[in-house]
């Protein structure tokens, strides 16, 4: 089975612009959850989506945003990008919850300049 | 306070040390996730535990619900290991499921 593909894995964009992430969980799997990680604040969870419908939010202002599609792709956004979303942005997938094991992709890595 | 938290911070050992990772966590939890994290930022879900202990390999992880304590247990260990552990908790904050909450790693360096 292919893993857990992100794309783009590099991004660079300036303060003021949003940006699109997308991730394509394994198939099969109907649980993607989003997670942001940054030296100083370690990892941290974003949303999950199951059956395209967000099942749980992290403490994340409302300028980062997500969905899912029908075929279990997610895609994440955030607009008026600040300095301090600059990060390694990772999705993970499992079959049903977070309760089962998480598979990760590579995460794409976003700078703001 | 953080919920998780994991120690130590950093583990610097000699190639075939037995290694031990601690995670605690304040609340009660469904499951417990162990991770592993190599330079460049790959993850891979080494386990997940609700009770008990379990066993791949070198690793071993186990888990007290009554003390909210987990333990990573790595032994006979080798330069390979060296990464980043990371714990992760999966709690119940009233939504529809739970979401997890990462302790802030442990860095190991395992020398030859």
């Amino acid at each position: 089975k292919a893993g857990v593909t992100q794309t783009p894995r590099y991004l660079i964009k300036t303060r003021g612009q949003q940006v699109t992430l997308s991730c394509s969980p394994i198939s099969g799997h109907r649980s993607v959850s989003w997670y942001q990680q940054t030296p100083g604040q370690g990892l941290q969870f974003l949303f999950e989506y199951f059956s395209e419908t967000q099942r749980n939010k992290g403490n994340f202002p409302g300028r980062f945003s997500g969905r899912q599609f029908s075929n279990s792709r997610s895609e994440m956004n955030v607009s008026t990008l600040e300095l301090g979303d600059s990060a390694l942005y990772l999705c993970a997938s499992s079959r049903e919850l977070v309760l089962e094991t998480q598979y990760f992709g590579p995460g794409t890595r976003l700078l703001v300049l | 306070k953080n919920e998780v938290e994991q120690s130590p911070q950093n583990l610097t050992a000699q190639e075939g040390e037995f290694i031990t990772i601690n995670c605690s966590y304040s609340v009660g939890i469904s499951a417990l996730h162990w991770l592993q994290q190599h330079p460049g930022g790959g993850i891979v879900s080494l386990f997940m535990l609700s009770s008990g202990k379990k066993k791949h390999g070198r690793l071993i992880a186990t888990i007290n619900i009554q003390e909210k304590h987990s333990s990573l247990h790595i032994t006979a260990s080798h330069p390979r290991d060296s990464a980043v552990y990371i714990c992760a908790a999966a709690m119940n904050y009233g939504g529809a499921t739970n979401k997890l909450i990462f302790g802030t790693g442990t860095l190991l360096a395992v020398q030859p």
